[in-house]
């Protein structure tokens, strides 16, 4: 059983479209996160929810827009894609939202804008 | 804020040799160490964690960190490696009070050849 899924695992795409990514987590935990990875391999984190709660928004353009429908499920919309939202993005999740805790991650979505 | 460093972007090794992969942080306030992998084509997974007590950490699959707070260092250590330890590895710092956003460093590329 898959602890962190997101689909689609590929996207590509023109510039101007708007496109989802979903994520489901099957662990029970309260915390759910999106990360971006450049291509330098650089990971910076874009939003968290705690609860279905908004708890950090990082400086992410407008255009991104999460929703957490439950606490099992962040899904990841993006408008009008430009060039420099070719990334791969991840989910995550923790039991909690301490910093102690420990993050599972999805496999990842490849986003390429054409 | 918080900043991580990884000096090395690629550590070259021959298998069953050792390897210290080097991290050091930067952050105004207590932070919790993270050491994560990630496997080509994949999401990332913990390695080990610095939360308090002994400043030598043991993880999975044969790894460990040494804390070293005067030198805000937190260096991954392995005595001898695998081919199949080949993947990035990123270091990273969450504060200890309030909730948890993981700070990355860049990543360095361990590469196992036989």
């Amino acid at each position: 059983d898959t602890a962190v899924s997101q689909t689609p695992k590929y996207l590509v795409t023109q510039m101007g479209n708007d496109k989802s990514i979903k994520c489901e987590q099957n662990l029970g935990h309260d915390t759910m996160y999106w990360y971006k990875q450049d291509s330098k391999k650089f990971l910076k984190i874009m939003f968290s929810y705690n609860n279905k709660e908004l708890i950090i928004n990082e400086t992410v353009p407008n255009r991104f827009s999460p929703k957490s429908p439950d606490k099992a499920h962040l899904n990841l919309h993006i408008n009008s894609l430009e060039l420099g939202d070719s990334a791969v993005y991840f989910c995550a999740s923790s039991l909690t939202m301490m910093g102690s805790n420990e993050q599972f991650f999805g496999p990842g979505t490849r986003l390429t804008v054409l | 804020a918080q900043s991580v460093t990884q000096l090395d972007s690629q550590v070259p090794v021959f298998e069953e040799a050792p390897v210290e992969l080097r991290c050091n942080y930067s952050s105004s306030v207590s932070v919790y160490l993270f050491w994560y992998v990630q496997y080509p084509n994949q999401g990332l997974q913990l390695l080990l964690k610095y939360l308090s007590g002994s400043t030598l950490v043991k993880g999975i699959n044969g790894f460990e960190a040494e804390f070293n707070k005067s030198q805000t260092s937190f260096h991954l250590r392995k005595p001898s490696v695998h081919i199949s330890d080949t993947a990035e590895y990123f270091c990273a710092v969450s504060p200890e009070t309030g909730f948890q956003k993981l700070v990355f460093g860049t990543g360095t590329r361990l590469l196992v050849s036989p």
